[in-house]
Parts: C-alpha cells; sequence; structure tokens
C-alpha cells in the first residue's frame, strides 16, 4: 500500500529560527513529488519535486527530493509568523491518486 | 495557475436534509476532479474520484449513496451529502489536475473548500 509519512507531525519555534520538514514515502511507479502549504482553508501549492538532487527554491522556501533514499525535505530560512500552516506533503504515483501525508502543523511565535 | 472554485464556503443544515457542493475550474478543463475530507488536525482524506461523463470512483469506505458526486460537464463537478448527520459535519474540498501540461497538468489545484456543519 502506497504510504507517505512526515515528521515531525507538529512543531513550534520562534521568529527567525530555520525548520527542516521531512516527507517519507513508499510508493510504486513514484511520479512526483509535490509540498502544499494550508492555512485555515484549502492548500495552496508551494513545490513540484520529479527529479532527484535539483533544488527548488521560492524565497524563504526551498526544498529538495531524494529518490534514493524516497525522501524530501521543505526548509523555511528566518521563518515568520505569516509560515504559521500545516505543510502537507504528497506523491503522486503513475496512473493513480495522489497519496498524502499527515502533515506537519508549523507554528512560529512571535 | 489554474483556479479552482468551490461553493459554498460554508453551511449550517438541519439533520436529514440534503446538500449539494459546487466544484468549479474556471480557467481550464478539468476531465477528472477529485473530493476529499478533512477532519479538524487531520490529513485530507480522498473520497473519491469524479471523472466526466461516467460514474465517480470511490475510496474504500464511502458510501456512494451518501456522497453523490455528478461530473456532468468538463469545468463543474458536484458532491451531494444525502440525509445529512451530525457525524457528516466536516471541511470538504475538491481539486483538480490543471489542465493541460502548460497550465501545470500535474499539479493538483484546490477549491477554498466547505465547512459544513449538521444540526
Amino acid at each position: 500500500e502506497d504510504k507517505v509519512v512526515q515528521s515531525p507531525l507538529s512543531l513550534v519555534v520562534h521568529e527567525g529560527d530555520t525548520v527542516t520538514l521531512n516527507c517519507s514515502y513508499e510508493v510504486t511507479n513514484f511520479r512526483s513529488l509535490l509540498w502544499y502549504k494550508q492555512e485555515k482553508k484549502a492548500p495552496t501549492f508551494l513545490f513540484m519535486l520529479t527529479s532527484s538532487g535539483i533544488e527548488k527554491k521560492s524565497g524563504r522556501l526551498s526544498s529538495i527530493l531524494d529518490k534514493k533514499e524516497l525522501f524530501s525535505i521543505l526548509n523555511i530560512t528566518a521563518t515568520q509568523t505569516g509560515d504559521s500552516a500545516v505543510y502537507l506533503c504528497a506523491v503522486r504515483p503513475y496512473g493513480q491518486n495522489f497519496v498524502f501525508g499527515p502533515g506537519t502543523r508549523l507554528s512560529v511565535l512571535p | 495557475g489554474a483556479v479552482v472554485s468551490q461553493h459554498p464556503s460554508w453551511v449550517i443544515c438541519k439533520s436529514g436534509t440534503s446538500v449539494k457542493i459546487e466544484c468549479r475550474s474556471l480557467d481550464f478543463q478539468a476531465t477528472t476532479m477529485f473530493w476529499y475530507r478533512q477532519f479538524p488536525k487531520q490529513s485530507l482524506m480522498l473520497m473519491a474520484t469524479s471523472n466526466e461523463g461516467s460514474k465517480a470512483t470511490y475510496e474504500q469506505g464511502v458510501e456512494k449513496d451518501k456522497f453523490l458526486i455528478n461530473h456532468a460537464s468538463l469545468t463543474l463537478s458536484t458532491l451531494t451529502v444525502t440525509s445529512a448527520h451530525p457525524e457528516d459535519s466536516s471541511f470538504y474540498i475538491c481539486s483538480a489536475n490543471g489542465g493541460q501540461e502548460a497550465r501545470g497538468y500535474e499539479k493538483l489545484f484546490f477549491g477554498s473548500g466547505t465547512q459544513l456543519s449538521v444540526l
């Protein structure tokens, strides 16, 4: 059965800290891995990763995929209170629907 | 990016009534849409895959007669919660692949969600 695991499940940090969120997966016929940020309502897209070792970057957020070890990390540097959210990792196998992880709830304190 | 509109944002209804939730792709055609349910502090749970012009594919444990899905056009899918009960109260979210490759076919774009409260 396809599975996506995220750690930690929750995290509390102070503004300015750097955080690393982890996502590991077990799927057959891996196609892509996506990161989403969910605040109060629907998830918003952050990154899509398909190749190992290529870092994707957007402002203070960056992500990288390791297809050999079957994991991805999402880094957030110089965190701000607006980064507080649930970060979801989703994996899409070929020919199948997305499989979502449980999410990491990040709380950034002022 | 592609835009998915979901309506209503929230609904309160009495037990026993039916509630319809609409999900529209505004700037692309979505042959496939997905319906998720999310309980507080939990991740998204896929309920069903909605295919334009054909019957929806339901995940194990999801009652087909309880959660009616209709995908009559390439831009609209609806989820009807029939004879709603308090245990159906939840956050429901729809999503769609972003149409053609140029619009991000690989990505899921989400509607804004519907908070259903059944009294």
